[in-house]
This record gives structure tokens, sequence and C-alpha cells, in this order.
């Protein structure tokens, strides 16, 4: 299975800091990564797909690069509502659906 | 609105069998595969499996291939996940997502908790 391992695992930051996620897949994925928030007692939300590209609805503070094996999920100015725990996801058609362990992003 | 709307929480014990269902609403329910995700308390999201509601077509994860069975019935819509024997370790939230690029929506998750 391909493994996903995001950093770091906690990040602590202040209200309209600008903040990166990196994940890192054991072998190339291509693009084949979503990026999800997941809030406590709520089902995760898809933010980015397919690398880079912007669920509908998602503000565009949030921004995702990367192929291959490295990318990050951006957060251009911190907002009260994003602090969470995020998760990256490879969705390869060869290879078990795998996330990462993901980070939770923390009030400074 | 494309929504999955999950079935409500189970409390068993162990040896018990159990199904949980998830129900899609506002889209065509056999073009999208269903996933089913779960989360143990405090954890994070470990991919079970998904089915193909056109034909039932199955993928497991290894860790949860022989565990536990997905299953859908495409003239009402839903998607099953059961087991034959709970344990305790199967204590956990669990959710079904459309699966696409990326997996949304999701639905609110089903928590099951496997007690003596």
């Amino acid at each position: 299975d391909i493994q996903m391992t995001q950093s770091p695992s906690t990040l602590s930051a202040s209200v309209g800091d600008r903040v990166t996620i990196t994940c890192r897949a054991s072998q190339s994925i291509s693009s084949w990564l979503a990026w999800y928030q997941q809030k406590p007692g709520r089902a995760p939300k898809l933010l980015i797909y397919k690398a880079s590209s912007l669920q509908s609805g998602v503000p565009s503070r949030f921004s995702g690069s990367g192929s291959g094996t490295e990318f990050t999920l951006t957060i251009s100015s911190l907002q009260p509502d994003d602090f969470a725990t995020y998760y990256c996801q490879q969705y390869t058609s060869y290879s078990p659906y795998t996330f990462g362990q993901g980070t939770k992003l923390e009030i400074k | 609105e494309v929504q999955l709307v999950q079935s409500g929480a189970e409390v068993k014990k162990p040896g018990e069998s159990l199904r949980i269902s998830c129900k899609g609403s506002g889209y065509s329910f056999t073009s999208y595969w269903i996933s089913w995700v779960r989360q143990m308390p405090g954890k994070g999201l470990e991919w079970m499996g998904r089915i193909d509601p056109s034909d039932s077509y199955t993928n497991y994860s290894p860790s949860f291939q022989g565990h536990v069975t997905i299953s859908t019935d495409k003239s009402i819509s839903t998607a099953y996940l059961q087991w034959s024997s709970l344990k305790a370790s199967d204590t956990a939230m669990y959710y079904c997502a459309r699966t696409s690029t990326g997996f949304d929506p999701w639905g609110q998750g089903t928590l099951v908790t496997v007690s003596s």
C-alpha cells in the first residue's frame, strides 16, 4: 500500500498567519491527492482534489500544490473557522486509498 | 442537494452481527462509487473499502478484507456496511462518502459501540 506521511502532526498558529502543511507519498501518485478538513464531532469536508483543484464553496485562502510524492496545503490567512484537523488522502486506481495521519491546527 | 444520510448509533455486544446503512439522494446513485471510512476514538481516518452501486463490484483495504462486507441496494439508493461478529475493537465512528475525485459529500457518521 502507499503510505502517506503528513508534517507537522500539530501546528500552532495565529489568526492572519500563513500556514503550510506537507504530505509525502511513499511512491508517486501523480496528482491523485485530496485534502480534507475535520472539526470535532463532524464529518470531514473536501477542500482540495487532484492536488490543486479547489472544491466548490471552499474559500480561496485554501490552496494545494505538488505532484508525484510531495504535496502542500496552504492557508494564506488563517481565520478562526480554520482551526481543525487536516488530512491528505491518495486515491490512485492501483492501490487502496490511504489517508495521512492528520495535522491538528491549533490556536497559538 | 446531494446528500448521504446514515443510520443511527448502535450499541452491540461482542459476537453480535450488525448492518449500518447510507442512503444517497440528490444525484444518480449508480453513477458514483460509495466508500466506507472508519475513525476510531481520537484517531485518524482509515479507508475500509468501496462499492460500485451499478454492479455491486467491491474493493477492500487489505486491513478490512474478510472482516466486513460492503453491499448496496440500488433500488433504494442505499449502501451497507455489515459485520457478522463484532469485536470490542470495532468501536468507532463509521462514515460513508461518495467517491470520485476525492470523497464528497460524506454522511454524518454512525457511531458503533461494542461492549459487553
